[in-house]
């Protein structure tokens, strides 16, 4: 079935160094990619989302890159902060058009080391 | 806050007992989810139902039955539950089923005994 691979499982680095996470998508009609952050005791949230029309989205520190024909997609998070330490979720869309359910990936737990 | 709510947050039960989770979104949308959330697996979907009409049904064991009264709440109704289900039960909205964003509750912590 379609499915959704996300790396890596775990990732620790320094206060003020970047974050990239990677996924990989099996869908060729996949044309959604969200990205949630999962904090403890919380319910994913929607940080940014990409569509298959752009190769490249950025929002302040945060940015996501797609790659269609390699069917990949990226997360960059610059200047990381104490604050950014969370679980982080991939998805993408399955299916055509409208009807598409998203498949998420597997996690990272994300750790900003002060 | 997301305008998406659930209750109860925690939730322990054994395995003959009958209970339901709650999902409320006060955000105006038309679709619901359900996801169940284990240590270590990716976020599963469980049940979709747009304008109040299941559109998903994945492959869900029948000791789960969702409910959809309404576009604004959404029920999972549980009973003879084994302790495998233990997990994080979360609930999502949307502006309309499929790609739009979807917004996700708390979750409920379900652990069954």
């Amino acid at each position: 079935g379609e499915n959704v691979e996300q790396h890596p499982s775990t990732l620790s680095v320094q206060e003020g160094d970047s974050a990239v996470i990677k996924c990989t998508y099996s869908d060729s009609a996949s044309n959604y990619f969200p990205w949630y952050k999962q904090e403890l005791g919380k319910g994913p949230q929607l940080i940014i989302d990409i569509r298959s029309n752009v190769g490249e989205k950025k929002d302040q520190r945060i940015a996501v890159t797609l790659n269609k024909t390699a069917k990949h997609f990226s997360l960059h998070i610059t200047e990381t902060q104490p604050e950014d330490s969370a679980v982080y979720f991939c998805a993408a869309s399955i299916g055509s058009g409208n009807t598409g359910k998203l498949i998420f990936g597997q996690g990272t737990t994300l750790q900003v080391k002060p | 806050e997301t305008g998406v709510t659930q209750t109860p947050r925690h939730l322990v039960m054994g395995m003959t007992n009958k209970k339901s989770l709650k999902c409320e979104q006060h955000l105006g949308h038309n679709a619901m989810y359900w996801y169940k959330q284990s240590a270590k697996k990716p976020l599963e979907l469980m049940f979709v139902y747009s304008l109040e009409e299941r559109v998903e049904n994945n492959s869900v064991p029948s000791r789960f039955s969702p409910e959809c009264p309404n576009s604004s709440h959404l029920f999972l109704h549980l009973h003879t539950l084994q302790p495998e289900d233990s997990a994080l039960y979360l609930c999502a909205s949307s502006w309309e089923w499929g790609t739009d964003t979807q917004y996700f509750g708390p979750g409920t912590r379900l652990t069954v005994l």
